[in-house]
Formats: structure tokens, sequence, C-alpha cells
């Protein structure tokens, strides 16, 4: 079955740090952007981060810059995202999602999502 | 703040059509996708591109696009379409993606 598998999550004290997974199966991973997107209990959906299949290029959301870092082990069909300086307002399920981008089409959309992992940033 | 503003609420009576949208300067530019989410699930990918449906999403979701507005219309809504939908683009410098804030769709 194609999926998406994240794992990582937990409680962790604010200032703290914690490192998240997804695994990907059943598709050729290094094919893919690779993006995570977090959601914030009873709030919408926020945009973390992406990484382009060869892991050469990478963006993040102005508010994790700095403190968060993307990565990617293609010969393992893994995603990562390193969390550094945790606060409160990071508290979120993390979700890994598969990104198709059509550049000449101006298209770009999250056609596979795993099912989350919750974060939560306390003391 | 996000790029992409979308009204918090939408209700529609059974078996008629509701529209959702969402605005940004960035749509002009670059299509929405838009993702229905269920409490305690993951979103799912309804519309992408001009007006795409992925494999095993009904008909009765479509998508549009004019000027600076992206559109999720659903025709004969269900009591099953009950849930948050949010649209999906890029931002202004086209690096970084960005959701609106989500729009609450009732069936009544």
């Amino acid at each position: 079955e194609v999926q998406l598998v994240e794992s990582g999550g937990g409680l962790v004290q604010p200032g703290g740090s914690l490192r998240l997974s997804c695994a990907g199966s059943e598709f050729t991973f290094s094919s893919y952007w690779m993006s995570w997107v977090r959601q914030a209990p009873g709030k919408g959906l926020e945009w973390v981060a992406n990484i382009k299949q060869d892991g050469g290029e990478k963006y993040y959301v102005d508010s994790v810059k700095g403190r968060f870092t993307i990565s990617r082990d293609n010969a393992k069909n893994s995603l990562y995202l390193q969390m550094n300086s945790l606060r409160a307002e990071d508290t979120a399920v993390y979700y890994c999602a598969r990104e198709i981008v059509v550049v000449v089409a101006a298209m770009q959309y999250f056609d596979l999502w795993g099912r989350g992992t919750l974060v939560t940033v306390s003391s | 703040s996000s790029e992409l503003t979308q009204d918090p609420a939408v209700s529609v009576a059974l078996g008629q059509t509701v529209r959702i949208t969402c605005q940004g300067d960035s749509l002009r530019r670059y299509y929405a996708s838009w993702y229905q989410q269920k409490p305690g699930q993951a979103p799912v990918l309804v519309i992408y591109g001009k007006n795409n449906r992925p494999s095993g999403i009904p008909d009765r979701f479509s998508g549009s696009t004019s000027g600076n507005t992206a559109s999720l219309t659903i025709t004969g809504a269900q009591a099953e379409d009950e849930g948050d939908y949010y649209c999906n683009s890029r931002d202004s410098s086209g690096n970084h993606r960005v959701f609106g804030g989500g729009t609450k769709l009732t069936v009544l």
C-alpha cells in the first residue's frame, strides 16, 4: 500500500528538541518533493517546510526558520524534521505530505498524507 | 496571517449546491488545490490544478479560478461532505506554500 507513516512525536519541554521521521512505502520516494504540514489543536493547517527530490532546495515558514531543519534520506525512503528551541506554539499534529510540483502548469499540491504525529511542548 | 483568505463557515441544504471560495494575490499566478478534512483524520486532496479530481473523489466536486479567487463547488451536497475544507497554493514569492484558514461546511 502506498503510504506515509510519521513517528517521533511526544511531550517535550520548552526549549527542548525533537526529531520527527516519516517513512514512505510502495512508491519511488526519491522522485517527489516532500513537505511537513502542522495543525495546532482546533486550528487550521500550516505548511512548515519542504525539500526537493535531491535535497538541494529547502524552504521554511518564517516562524520556524533557524529552529527547524528538514532533511531526507532517499536510500531509506525517509523524511525528517529536526526541531530545536521548541516553543508552546509549536504544539501541533505534524503531517508528512508528498508534494507534486508541475512548474510549467503553475501547479503544486499534496496528494498523499500520513496520519500525523502529535508534538506537545509544555513544562 | 494567511495569504489565502477563506470564509470560516458555510452551510448548505442536503442536495443543494455550495461554493467555497479562497482569495489571494498568488492565485493570479498559481492554481489552488483543495483538501477535505474530517475530525481526527488527515486531509484528503479533492481538487488540484485547473479542475482535476484524484481517483475516488466524486464528480460532484469541481474547481475553478477567476482573477484572485479560487472556488470549490459541490453540486448536490451529501451528508458525508461535512467537514473542513482548505485551499492551498504558493505564496507571492513562489517558493513557500500556504494554506487558507479553512472553511467549516455544514450540510443541513
